[in-house]
């Protein structure tokens, strides 16, 4: 069965430094896709960036990069140059490669509180 | 980004009545979906739909549960008679396809239900 955990409950950082987010999941399938969302605090759900596991490259959108371990089943976001509207709530989801439905696992997330 | 719209933002409703939760996907987009989060628990998958059919359920979408979407208009969740373990908000998503960047959800900002 597959399983994402994130395991850090909340985060402060200082605007305009970087913040890392660990994130861990668990499949049998070769082929995976992995996601971050972030949610606002008006409840709004945002998708972030993705990274296809057959992609050896990390991702990058903006100023959010994803540090892909793929040995150790580690996809960590990374924000840079964190703004104070980078408070929220962030996400990790999974869909396994195999079978119909396009079906996320999401972690239970970590809060992020970006400090002026 | 691409917005998904959920119709209301809460709804209280009495055990045992009936209520629907009203969403209007991406406009382009073909797959619909339901999500639940119970307050400080991850998002859980209930649903997908796909050309008027559902493609997969959860053992959380219950036999009260349903879902349609008439001639192109509100991707609606009924829930009928509603229970006290309904409370929850309910997220809605869309998807243009599932495979490859085709398969990123595109969330709503969730209607809070309030069975009382």
């Amino acid at each position: 069965a597959q399983k994402v955990t994130q395991t850090q409950t909340s985060i402060s950082v200082m605007e305009k430094t970087t913040v890392t987010m660990d994130c861990v999941y668990e499949t049998q399938d070769s082929s995976y896709f992995l996601f971050w969302y972030k949610q606002t605090a008006s409840g709004e759900i945002v998708f972030l960036i993705r990274q296809d596991s057959y992609k050896k490259e990390n991702a990058t959108v903006g100023h959010y990069s994803l540090n892909f371990q793929k040995p150790k089943s580690s996809i960590g976001l990374i924000i840079t140059a964190t703004q104070i509207e980078d408070s929220a709530v962030y996400f990790c989801a999974m869909r396994e490669g195999q079978g119909a439905g396009n079906k996320l696992t999401f972690g239970i997330g970590t809060r992020v509180l970006v400090r002026p | 980004g691409p917005k998904v719209l959920q119709i209301p933002s809460h709804q209280i409703i009495d055990m045992g009545q009936m209520v629907t939760l009203n969403c209007d996907p991406v406009s382009n987009h073909l797959y619909f979906y339901w999500y639940k989060q119970i307050l400080g628990q991850q998002m859980e998958f209930l649903v997908n739909f796909y050309n008027g059919k559902v493609m997969e359920k959860s053992k959380l979408f219950k036999d009260q549960f349903s879902v349609e979407r008439p001639d192109g208009s509100y991707f609606t969740l009924k829930i009928q008679p509603t229970a006290l373990e309904d409370s929850a908000v309910y997220f809605c998503a869309s998807s243009l396809g599932l495979g490859g960047p085709q398969n990123t959800l595109y969330f709503g900002a969730g209607t809070r239900l309030s069975v009382l």
